[in-house]
């Protein structure tokens, strides 16, 4: 699996555009990028995945660029309930069976 | 997407006894489950991978004898902690993956926080 590196924390303040960058210089040619949102005391949640370009959903958006060396993840418009610790996790995952392997996600913190 | 529910929510118990946590897979067959565990402020750390039917594979550093693990059916997957310690506290979660739109997608459950006194 590739490693990826992300900001530890960022700040936000509500109703901003939030990017947040994830770097992952060795990854395959197989591998999707994948984003998920953990809240505090609660599993991690599926944010969006992409493998390059652009995809957008009604949470959010994920930019790829072409050498897919990097991928920022844009929360439009934050509100507090964003508040959150967001994971960028690379890999093949094809199969069911493939572990996936957490980073040290960025911590978000959106203020009033 | 696949629901998973974790049980319990979370647990209090005292040193040297053993504590059970399940991992149902509500909507969706899960040949292969995954068990992670949280430190406060840290990320999620794969402890073992349960595969339905047979042996778990554990992450290295993970003691098996200490996270029984066992999955017994397509839908549940348990992890008992013997002889828990205070050490053993953290919060544990386990996981699924399903076939998503491009690729699978891994969905988790709420969580089970364990403190042991």
């Amino acid at each position: 699996l590739a490693k990826t590196t992300q900001p530890i924390s960022m700040d936000s303040y509500e109703g901003q555009e939030v990017n947040i960058t994830c770097s992952h210089n060795n990854i395959a040619t197989n591998d999707y990028i994948t984003w998920y949102q953990q809240f505090p005391s609660q599993g991690p949640r599926f944010i969006i995945q992409g493998y390059k370009t652009k995809v957008t959903n009604e949470v959010a958006s994920l930019f790829i660029p072409a050498d897919r060396k990097s991928s920022t993840l844009s929360l439009p418009r934050v509100s507090l309930s964003d508040t959150a610790v967001y994971y960028c996790l690379v890999g093949e995952g094809l199969s069911s069976g493939d572990k996936l392997t957490f980073g040290t996600g960025t911590r978000l913190a959106v203020r009033p | 997407g696949a629901v998973v529910s974790q049980h319990p929510s979370w647990v209090i118990c005292k040193s040297g006894t053993s504590v059970k946590i399940e991992c149902r897979s509500l909507d969706f067959q899960a040949t292969t489950m995954f068990w992670y565990r949280q430190f406060p402020k840290q990320s999620l750390m794969l402890m073992a991978t349960s595969n339905e039917g047979s042996k778990a594979t554990y992450e290295q550093g993970v003691e098996k004898d200490k996270f029984l693990i066992n999955h017994a059916s397509l839908t549940l997957s348990t992890l008992t902690v013997t002889s828990a310690h205070p050490e053993d506290s953290s919060f544990y979660i386990c996981s699924v993956k399903e076939q998503g739109f491009l690729n699978t997608e891994a969905f988790f459950g709420q969580g089970t926080r364990l403190t042991v006194v």
